[in-house]
């Protein structure tokens, strides 16, 4: 069974205090993992889709790094604004739009 | 240009009831899904919906039926409301036939179903 792990649970960073997350996937087939970005009450935001190991993305602070094995997304350092729930979710085979989900990270960056 | 949008934002049910979600689609997509996300959890999948047909199913009971339009919007009903279908209801949708094919799914804001 398609399984995907986020750690740690929550996360507190002092502002400029850089940390990575992870997301250890098992999943027959993998199509594209994808991280989201989801604030208190509100719908998950994309970021980034990776599709091959050793593949990179940046935006802005963030960095999403993949291995056959994980997916790390890196805070690089983060500013109050990039307090946040961080999604893990992983595609498999050719089920567009069915997305696995891991439970999450929320990130808490005080000034 | 209109995101996703989804109505009602929050809404108060009893157990037994029966409750419709709708969803409008991000412009020029012609695909929707539905995920439950309760509390402190990630999103889980729901159903999907294309050409006005269910296309693939999570682990959800029949309670959970939908509907598609030929706008692409589309209803998510759950009948014989319980407790535990209290969460965060989100719509997302994308290009089914995108060129890139990148599998990027645009999310509502949600709604908020408590029952009670």
């Amino acid at each position: 069974e398609d399984q995907v792990t986020q750690s740690p649970e929550a996360l507190r960073l002092q502002e400029g205090e850089s940390s990575s997350l992870n997301c250890s996937y098992t999943v027959s087939g993998l199509r594209g993992l994808f991280w989201y970005r989801q604030d208190p009450g509100k719908g998950p935001e994309f970021l980034f889709t990776l599709y091959s190991a050793g593949e990179e993305k940046e935006k802005e602070r963030l960095k999403a790094t993949l291995t056959k094995k994980e997916s790390f997304l890196h805070i690089t350092a983060p500013k109050p604004e990039d307090s946040a729930t961080y999604l893990c979710a992983v595609q498999a085979g050719y089920s567009w739009g069915k997305l696995q989900f891991g439970a999450g990270t929320q990130v808490v960056v005080t000034p | 240009d209109a995101g996703v949008t989804q109505s009602p934002t929050h809404l108060i049910k009893t157990r037994g009831q029966q409750v419709t979600l709708r969803c409008s689609p991000k412009s020029g997509h012609d695909t929707v899904s539905w995920y439950q996300q309760a509390l402190g959890q990630g999103p889980q999948f729901i159903f999907q919906y294309y050409e006005e047909e269910e296309r693939q199913r999570g682990n959800f009971p029949d309670r959970f039926s939908g509907h598609q339009f030929p706008n692409y919007s589309s209803e998510l009903n759950v009948n014989a409301l319980l407790l535990g279908d209290s969460a965060l209801y989100l719509c997302a949708s994308r290009w089914a036939t995108s060129g890139k094919n990148t599998g990027e799914l645009f999310f509502g804001e949600g709604s908020r179903l408590t029952v009670l």
